[in-house]
């Protein structure tokens, strides 16, 4: 059982926005502690989408936006594309595991 | 760029040790930074093994502390995991990758696939 939840799998249409959650803790999220996410397309490794709850890296489309509040925090995409049909992960400090926590991961369906 | 490159045998017998290594290229092992190891078993999500600093220091998930080691080798340029006592559940895609901006692992390799298999 993950220390983040997240849900299984989320859908959409083409051009639709969607939203991924990430529920945490008192010793995670709630402590402050910043949220990441990835994208893993099929068969290859994580890319980072999100850093720092909010920030996103060179080159990542700014369809993709990140937020946090509280003991949780959500990742937003806009315009749906196939493209995006992927695996999401979420992933903060956890100050119980002494180091770093990982969401179960969702999968987003285009549909 | 940075790029990190893992190497290892593919297949382990259950009960022995996986050794694998990462290189690192286009930066340097001994700059300010953390440097992790992750596995994701077949079909299921990510898991944090553990990291270690330009200085030596290490972290290890507390699940798979007792069977962990990570090293630095800052002459070749990379850093290894030696995780001992293997079973079947240690099968997984193994990826290495940097703790960059934010403590978020900016940087990643293509991850290699250990099988626990006798």
């Amino acid at each position: 059982q993950s220390v983040l939840t997240q849900p299984p799998s989320v859908s959409g249409a083409p051009g639709q926005r969607v939203t991924i959650s990430c529920t945490g803790s008192s010793s995670n999220i709630g402590a402050g502690y910043d949220v990441h996410w990835y994208q893993q397309l099929p068969g290859t490794a994580p890319k980072l989408l999100i850093y720092g709850n909010s920030n996103r890296p060179s080159g990542v489309p700014d369809r993709f936006s990140g937020s946090k509040s509280g003991t949780s925090a959500s990742l937003a995409i806009t315009g749906l594309q196939a493209e995006d049909e992927a695996d999401y992960y979420c992933q903060a400090y956890d100050s119980r595991l002494s180091g770093s926590a990982f969401g179960g991961g969702t999968k987003l369906t285009v549909l | 760029q940075v790029l990190l490159q893992e190497s290892g045998p593919g297949l382990v017998k259950p009960s022995g040790t996986l050794s694998l290594t990462c290189a690192v290229s286009g930066g340097s092992i001994s700059s300010a930074n953390w440097w992790t190891w992750v596995r994701q078993p077949p079909g299921k999500g990510l898991e944090w093994i553990g990291e270690i600093y330009h200085s030596g220091s290490t972290s290890y998930n507390p699940s798979l502390k007792s069977r962990v080691t990570i090293s630095l080798d800052k002459s070749k340029n990379q850093f290894s995991l030696r995780l001992t006592s293997v079973t079947a559940a240690d099968t997984a895609v193994y990826y290495c990758a940097r703790v960059g901006v934010a403590a978020a692992n900016d940087y990643w390799g293509q991850g290699i696939l250990v099988t626990v298999s006798s």
